[in-house]
C-alpha cells in the first residue's frame, strides 16, 4: 500500500516549457486535490477532483489544468511554464470519515521555472 | 466561509520545554480541524483531527490539542520537546461535512538543544 504517490519529484522548466505532474493513490479514495506550497503562505488548493470525470477549481487555479480519468490517477498540466509556478505542489486524496475529509498527502514535487 | 490564522510564524524552544502553537479558526459553521506536520523537504502528515466528540484531542507524537469554542482556538501542544519535534506546523479546517480544507500560514518550531 504505497499511498499516495507523486511524479517527478523534481523537475526544471523553462518559461514557455509544458509539463504533466502525476498524482496517483491506492487507496480507492473519490475525493483528489492539487496544490501548491510556498513559503509563509501554507498550502493553496489549485484544482480538486470529487471523482473519476470531474474537476472544480480550487482557490489558485489560473495556469493549470487537470484530468482525472481513471478513479486513481489526477493529472496536473501547465501549459506554458511561468516563473510564478515555481512552487512545491502537493496531491492529497481523502474520503469521508465521521462528518469530514481526512487528507492524506504525496511526498511532493519540486519544480522551478527559469 | 472558513480561515485559520496561526498566530505565530516562528516558536523556539528548548530540548523538553513544553510547545505551544496557537491556531485561531473562524467558521460558520461547527467546524473541523485537523493539525498537520511537515518535516523538512517532506509530504504533509497528520497529527490529529478533531471530532465534536470530544473538546480534547490526542494526537501522535505526545501532541494534543483543546477545542474551545467560545475563543475559536485549536491550540497545538505537548508537555516536553524533543529534537525530533523541529519541524513546520500547520493548523487546518474544513466545513463540516466539507471536503475542501482551508490551511494557516505555518508554524516553524525550532527545537534548541
Amino acid at each position: 500500500n504505497a499511498g499516495v504517490t507523486q511524479t517527478p519529484k523534481f523537475r526544471v522548466l523553462k518559461t514557455g516549457q509544458s509539463m504533466t505532474l502525476l498524482c496517483a493513490q491506492d487507496m480507492n479514495h473519490e475525493y483528489m486535490y492539487w496544490y501548491r506550497q510556498d513559503p509563509g503562505m501554507g498550502l493553496r488548493l489549485i484544482h480538486y477532483s470529487v471523482g473519476e470525470g470531474t474537476t472544480a477549481k480550487g482557490e489558485v487555479p489560473d495556469g493549470y489544468n487537470v484530468s482525472r480519468l481513471k478513479k486513481q490517477n489526477f493529472l496536473l498540466g501547465l501549459e506554458s511554464a511561468a516563473p510564478s509556478q515555481t512552487s512545491v505542489y502537493f496531491c492529497a486524496s481523502s474520503t469521508l470519515w465521521r462528518g469530514g475529509y481526512e487528507q492524506y498527502f504525496g511526498p511532493g514535487t519540486r519544480l522551478t521555472v527559469t | 466561509a472558513q480561515s485559520v490564522t496561526q498566530l505565530d510564524s516562528h516558536v523556539s524552544v528548548s530540548e523538553g520545554t513544553p510547545v505551544l502553537l496557537r491556531c485561531n479558526y473562524s467558521s460558520s459553521y461547527s467546524p473541523s480541524l485537523f493539525w498537520y506536520v511537515q518535516h523538512p523537504n517532506k509530504g504533509l502528515q497528520l497529527l490529529l483531527k478533531y471530532t465534536s466528540a470530544a473538546t480534547l484531542v490526542k494526537g501522535i507524537n505526545g501532541f494534543e490539542a483543546e477545542f474551545k469554542k467560545s475563543e475559536t482556538s485549536f491550540h497545538l501542544t505537548k508537555p516536553s520537546a524533543h529534537m525530533s519535534d523541529a519541524a513546520e506546523y500547520f493548523c487546518v479546517v474544513s466545513a463540516p461535512g466539507g471536503a475542501k480544507l482551508v490551511f494557516g500560514a505555518g508554524t516553524i518550531l525550532r527545537v534548541k538543544s
